[in-house]
């Protein structure tokens, strides 16, 4: 009954390689976020979707594309994966978007080889 | 352009003292904070909030402490248990931004 899960939980993959992580939240939550974690340990804003429409899309190469087929999904989809983009990715959750609390998954956990 | 700043990367306390956390932030349209605990491998959790027009917050040993004009928030957390050893990120947001600004961490280790 984990409340935003993510998948996989580790994800090894060459450069160049195209590869999804998957996250659910069941919490009925209209809000949906994807952050990165970097190397410095920086938590940053990568995208929103409220209700399926994306309301936050931060200055990240197009490479990365979110998908959010319902509102208890979001999809993070990369292609031509780059040494760099190696980061621990976290999908969170809010009820609405006016001061309220995010509730995240464990992380995502990539590394490019 | 780090908005939110946790200037201390890590503090030791022992166990039964207060801990206490420190957050500045640059933002003043920043009106709503809050504290995350994160262990190794998992996802930030969500410990205390405090809105802009509060100066304080209290939830059981966690209480949040906001001064605007100073443009600082604090956690004091007593008294400390060896469980409370995690990393905590403060976190703020404006009204009118959907996505949480994070401070870098401060890692708190309670010796018994």
């Amino acid at each position: 009954d984990t409340a935003v899960s993510q998948t996989p939980k580790y994800l090894v993959t060459q450069m160049g390689n195209d590869k999804s992580i998957k996250c659910e939240q069941n919490l009925g939550h209209d809000t949906m976020y994807w952050y990165k974690q970097d190397s410095k340990k920086f938590l940053k804003i990568m995208f929103s979707y409220n209700n399926k429409e994306l309301i936050i899309n931060e200055t990240v190469p197009n490479r990365f594309s979110p998908k959010s087929p319902d509102k208890a999904h979001l999809n993070l989809h990369i292609n031509s994966l780059e040494l760099g983009d190696s980061a621990v990715y976290f999908c969170a959750s809010s009820l609405g978007t006016i001061q309220e609390t995010q509730y995240f998954g464990p992380g995502t956990r990539l590394l490019v080889l | 352009d780090q908005q939110v700043k946790q200037n201390s990367p890590s503090l030791s306390v022992q166990e039964g003292r207060i801990s206490i956390l420190n957050c500045d932030y640059t933002n003043s349209m920043f009106d709503y904070f809050l504290w995350y605990k994160k262990y190794p491998a998992e996802g930030p959790t969500f410990l205390i909030s405090i809105s802009s027009i509060k100066d304080k917050n209290e939830d059981g040993r966690f209480t949040v402490f906001l001064n605007k004009s100073a443009k600082h928030l604090s956690l004091h957390i007593v008294p400390s248990q060896p469980g409370d050893s995690a990393v905590y990120f403060c976190a703020a947001r404006s009204s009118s931004g959907y996505a949480l600004n994070f401070g870098k961490g401060t890692s708190l280790l309670v010796t018994p």
